[in-house]
């Protein structure tokens, strides 16, 4: 069972376009990890929501926790050829594991 | 200054063979993991140690024993290797279990 679905599983865009990427599940988390993954290298850390309503920007990404840290959103503006990159969503609960998603898939072509 | 650190990076192998990828971790974490990526980019766990101490071990073949000596090194072993074990494998760290991970470089592994 996946407790985590991501949508979409892959875009591609336009240098410049806007993008949403989603993170459901039908389980309350503790908190929500956002994780980046380069080809050929491991996924890194790009924000962690904890409140249920909770927002983060960080730059050009804003991040949101759903009201019942259930699901949260990816908000890419304006996207860059650097942004470029598998992304991942990763839920953590009392049990010690991080359960991840399948993954976006973003393109972003100049 | 490699904060997650694996070796090797590639291992290409036979069917049946017996191997090793090693970890470890300079960031001082309590928590160690063991995940596989497959080829759809599926990252799944494997194995937790906390303080050397096994805290997850999900559904994986007996085949895979994981060893951790200090809390900085998470190693884990493979016998009779399969086609099916062909992904990459990554190691991680935490400073709490189930908290932000630090991922090493992931080891390529083939199995022909």
């Amino acid at each position: 069972t996946q407790l985590l679905e991501q949508s979409p599983q892959f875009l591609s865009i336009q240098e410049g376009e806007n993008l949403t990427v989603y993170c459901n599940s039908s389980s309350v988390f503790s908190s929500l990890q956002w994780y980046r993954q380069e080809p050929g290298e491991g996924p890194v850390l790009l924000v962690t929501v904890v409140t249920g309503g909770e927002v983060k920007k960080l730059k050009r990404l804003t991040f949101q926790f759903g009201d019942a840290r259930k699901d949260s959103s990816l908000h890419i503006t304006a996207a860059q050829p650097g942004d470029t990159g598998l992304y991942l969503c990763a839920g953590a609960r009392s049990n010690y594991k991080l359960t991840f998603g399948k993954g976006t898939l973003l393109t972003v072509n100049p | 200054d490699t904060a997650v650190s694996q070796t090797p990076k590639y291992l290409v192998t036979q069917m049946g063979n017996d191997k090793s990828i090693k970890c470890e971790q300079n960031l001082g974490h309590d928590t160690m993991y063991w995940y596989k990526q497959d080829s759809k980019k599926f990252l799944k766990i494997m194995f937790s140690y906390n303080n050397k101490e096994l805290i997850i071990n999900e559904t994986v073949p007996n085949r895979f024993s994981p060893k951790s000596p200090d809390k900085a090194h998470l190693n884990l072993h493979i016998n009779s290797l399969e086609l099916g074990d062909s992904a990459v494998y990554f190691c991680a760290s935490s400073q709490i279990a189930g908290e932000t991970q630090y991922f090493g470089p992931g080891t390529r592994l083939l199995v022909l």
